[in-house]
């Protein structure tokens, strides 16, 4: 399984736009990227899922270079409420199922 | 559609005690897998079950720890004779079903809110 690299913390303030990079150098042919987001005390929420280029729905967005070494999963006008913790995951469709590894995430803190 | 259930929240056990976890998955589902979330750590896989089959328990601890998922009824995480290491989150998700490659279906899995396991 693919490990993934992203930074543990990051701190922004309202209304900004917030770029979180997560490296993962051994991403296989068939593996997706998906990102997850946490609240304290809850179950991860899916977030956006995405092969290459670029995905974007109605709460993100995520970049995928050519090379899919990195993504990039962008929160346009974060507000206090996208506070939590955000995990990259990579991982295939291949093999024994469809089980998610999980990192150590990136704790977003969003200020007034 | 209720999303997916688990109970109880918050289960305390004293060590040597048996603790058993339910999840009822999202109505449809056929697969549920469990993880586990350590304090300060990202969650970790256990294992995936579908309807009467355990698919892949390379997550699993070798002893103490079993899992189910009958044709009626939740699947149920047991943990015997609990030790204080084994206090942590558990998380339950479901999909609809396994997602084969080239599938273009998003990858998604549906988290319970978890079950707090301490032991004393």
């Amino acid at each position: 399984l693919a490990k993934t690299t992203q930074p543990i913390s990051m701190d922004s303030y309202e209304g900004q736009e917030v770029n979180i990079t997560c490296s993962h150098n051994n991403i296989a042919t068939n593996d997706y990227i998906t990102w997850y987001q946490q609240f304290p005390s809850q179950g991860p929420r899916f977030i956006i899922q995405g092969y290459k280029t670029k995905v974007t729905n109605e709460v993100a967005s995520l970049f995928i270079p050519a090379d899919r070494k990195s993504s990039t999963l962008s929160l346009p006008r974060v507000s206090l409420s996208d506070t939590a913790v955000y995990y990259c995951l990579v991982g295939g469709l291949t093999g024994g199922g469809n089980k998610l590894t999980f990192g150590t995430g990136t704790q977003l803190k969003v200020e007034l | 559609n209720a999303g997916v259930m688990q109970n109880p929240r918050h289960l305390v056990r004293r060590r040597g005690q048996e603790a058993r976890l339910r999840c009822s998955p999202m109505k449809g589902h056929s697969h549920v897998y469990w993880y586990r979330q350590l304090p300060e750590e990202g969650l970790k896989f256990m294992v995936y079950l579908q309807k009467e089959n355990i698919i892949d328990e390379s997550g699993m601890p070798k002893e103490r720890f079993s899992a189910e998922f009958p044709k009626e009824g939740p699947s149920i995480l047991r943990i015997q004779q609990v030790v204080r290491g084994d206090s942590a989150a558990y998380f339950c998700a479901s999909s609809p079903r396994k997602f084969l490659a080239g599938d273009s279906s998003y990858n998604e899995q549906f988290f319970g809110p978890g079950t707090r396991l301490t032991v004393l």
